[in-house]
């Protein structure tokens, strides 16, 4: 059981390019989460999922966008980088409300745009 | 106004010494819960402890537990007999049930580090 990975761990882009950060959970939750945790701030929701087909914007949501074709993969995509996307990714997922519906995260992905 | 505030950036704490990290939450969802992250240098979020609105008693995960004062919309973390390893980010989230979803909002953070 893996839980959620996530990768590259590492990215440099430059400004313009275009990339895609993969997540993906082992545990068969339907509620997926990318956030963004800028330097000494707290994680802020970029876009989320409750189940496979089915996306909603979060809170900081310009300049990505995602998709969920199977319950498993939920990838972030970065188009026209912009240094302001200089930021640590954070993927979670979760069970559906009605239990402690605490949220297990991924690594990370350190993403530099220059 | 911020939903999740955690006033103190930086604490120190004596090895086996107990310490308590501050969180006030504001929402007008009577039915929210609460959380703490830790996030060591690694850079991991690490799940501590939840708190449900509705719980009567205050929640406890070993050497962590919850103090929440519902009337003062409080929900500080205490951390007993501190240890090294217990040197981290710490970060208050709550959740509230906007329609089918379940996001958490977070705190900026508190840097605590346990000196000998």
């Amino acid at each position: 059981n893996a839980g959620v990975t996530q990768t590259p761990k590492f990215r440099i882009l430059k400004i313009g390019q275009s990339m895609t950060l993969q997540c993906t959970q082992d545990m068969n939750h339907n509620y997926m989460y990318w956030y963004r945790q800028d330097p000494g701030m707290g994680l802020k929701l970029i876009y989320y999922s409750v189940g496979a087909g089915i996306t909603d914007k979060g809170e900081v949501p310009n300049g990505y966008n995602v998709s969920r074709s199977t319950t498993e993969d939920f990838p972030l995509r970065l188009e026209l980088a912009a240094p302001s996307q200089t930021s640590v990714y954070f993927c979670a997922s979760s069970y559906p409300p009605g239990s402690t519906n605490e949220q297990y995260f991924g690594p990370g992905t350190r993403l530099t745009v220059t | 106004a911020q939903k999740i505030t955690q006033t103190q950036p930086g604490m120190f704490v004596q090895e086996k010494e107990a310490v308590t990290l501050d969180c006030t939450y504001d929402t007008s969802d009577p039915s929210y819960g609460l959380f703490w992250y830790k996030q060591p240098s690694s850079g991991e979020m690490i799940f501590l402890i939840y708190q449900g609105s509705y719980d009567q008693q205050n929640a406890t995960e070993g050497r962590y537990s919850l103090n929440f004062q519902k009337a003062r919309k409080s929900a500080n973390l205490v951390i007993s007999a501190s240890q090294l390893g217990d040197s981290a980010m710490y970060f208050c989230a709550m959740r509230e049930h906007t329609g089918t979803a379940s996001k958490l909002t977070f705190g900026t953070g508190t840097r605590l580090q346990v000196t000998l």
